[in-house]
């Protein structure tokens, strides 16, 4: 079976700029699961969806990033407008519910100067 | 709320060395433990996991043991390999909320050398 795949798996964007990134889970998982990794701390939940819904989004940072999942399929996040604080590794996650076993992406590497 | 405590990297240790990488948690509930792993350019990979107390997660010869009564679950493997150089994640899962959210710890990079 395919895995979680993120692209792009790098971005370098200046600051102010806007960025989307991609997540494509595993097909038929219910659950995906955005998290973030900044400059060597602890990786940090962000949100999760179920189907196309946003069922905890209590780690969103700020209203700068938006989140979207079309049709319950692949998620968006998009950061608008990027600072330089948002620079680290954004990882998607995906999950299906009767399993519970969580599969990671390879994440994006992202680099706002 | 949950969180997860784990030694500072990093870690440096020479070819068939034993390395322990401590990790203590916090939770509300009766969580499940699990260490992940990145190798240099990749992704996020589950290396072992153990879902109750006192069960033995293994694999690729690493070892942990959950230790309910000291909230740990420290990662053991006897002899390393250059090919184990990786950031490890100590993680726990809240299995009371209904969904499989992840709580990290801060990584420790191990460096193996030859």
């Amino acid at each position: 079976e395919a895995g979680v795949t993120q692209f792009p798996s790098h971005s370098v964007i200046e600051k102010g700029q806007t960025v989307t990134l991609r997540c494509d889970p595993i097909s038929g998982h219910d659950n995906l699961y955005w998290y973030r990794r900044v400059m060597g701390k602890e990786i940090k939940f962000l949100l999760h969806f179920v189907k196309e819904s946003k069922q905890d989004e209590s780690g969103m940072p700020n209203n700068r990033f938006l989140a979207e999942r079309t049709g319950g399929t692949y998620s968006t996040l998009k950061v608008q407008p990027a600072e330089l604080e948002d620079s680290g590794v954004y990882f998607c996650a995906s999950s299906f519910s009767r399993t519970g076993k969580v599969t990671f992406g390879s994440g994006t590497r992202l680099t706002v100067v | 709320g949950n969180s997860v405590t784990q030694m500072e990297g990093p870690v440096t240790l020479s070819e068939e060395a034993f390395l322990t990488i401590n990790c203590t948690y916090t939770a509300t509930g009766y969580p499940s433990l699990f260490w992940y792993v990145q190798y240099p350019g990749e992704g996020l990979q589950l290396l072992l996991k153990a879902t109750k107390a006192d069960d033995k997660g293994s694999n690729k010869g690493f070892e942990a043991t959950y230790r309910k009564e000291t909230t740990s679950f420290h990662l053991e493997k006897g002899s390393v390999q250059v090919s184990d150089s990786a950031v490890y994640f100590c993680a726990l899962i809240d299995n009371s909320g209904g969904y499989q959210k992840v709580t990290f710890g801060t990584g420790t990079k191990l460096q193996v050398i030859p």
